[in-house]
């Protein structure tokens, strides 16, 4: 069982604009900034959004972060076939000292 | 341009021990902590500690404590990882990841092509 709750799928249309949820505590997201993964089948996690709402160099901005509380959201705009992949969101617990990631999101582009 | 490469896949026995190697390259070694990351198939990530490559300090997460030793070679700018007393549950794709960018961000920024590490007898 994960530290961080997400749920299991989310799915959109080309264009359309999706959300994810990820639930923490106040050991966990309350506290801290919240990081989120892609991860395309068969290679390795890539860093999407970090310290909340920052993106890497090469990320496009159709990907956005936000909090509330104990909870984190991942949202994509203008969704695209190659959006289709498992996305996770990580930040660190106080109560654990450890990096805690979620469970995982599977979004399907149909 | 940042590179993390890890070594290959290793099949192992219950009971036996692995070392998985994280060569680096493409930026000054000792200013990034290397994290190590697994994934068992079909879960998501579950993080096992990390390393200073400057001085060498290890934190692990608690349980793994007394089962996994991270070191480092600055050499060679590898980090290493044993996991000993290997058990079915630690079949995994064991992944090195560099926390950080010039920004100071905290987040795993650079990751490494993964190691698939299966125990079976």
């Amino acid at each position: 069982q994960s530290v961080l709750t997400q749920p299991p799928s989310a799915s959109g249309t080309p264009g359309q604009r999706v959300s994810i949820s990820c639930f923490g505590s106040s050991s966990n997201i309350e506290k801290n900034s919240v990081n989120w993964y892609q991860q395309l089948p068969g290679t390795a996690p890539k860093l999407l959004i970090y310290s909340l709402n920052q993106r890497p160099s090469g990320v496009p901005d159709r990907f956005s972060g936000s909090k509330s509380g104990a909870a984190a959201s991942l949202a994509i705009s203008g969704l695209q076939s190659e959006d289709e992949a498992d996305y996770y969101c990580s930040t660190w617990d106080d109560s654990l000292n450890a990096w805690v990631f979620g469970g995982g999101t599977k979004l399907t582009v149909l | 341009q940042v590179q993390l490469v890890q070594s290959g896949a290793e099949v192992k026995k219950p009971g036996a021990a692995v070392t998985v190697s994280c060569k680096t390259s493409g930026y000054t070694f000792n200013s990034y902590y290397i994290h190590w990351v697994r994934q068992a198939p079909g879960h998501g990530p579950e993080w096992m500690g990390w390393i200073n490559p400057n001085s060498g300090a290890t934190h692990y997460v608690q349980k793994f404590k007394g089962r996994i030793a991270m070191t480092r070679d600055t050499s060679i700018s590898t980090v290493y990882m044993e996991v000993s007393d290997m058990r079915p549950v630690d079949t995994a794709i064991y992944y090195c990841a560099r926390e950080g960018d010039s920004s100071g961000s905290d987040a795993f920024h650079v990751w490494g092509q993964g190691t698939l590490v299966t125990v079976s007898s």
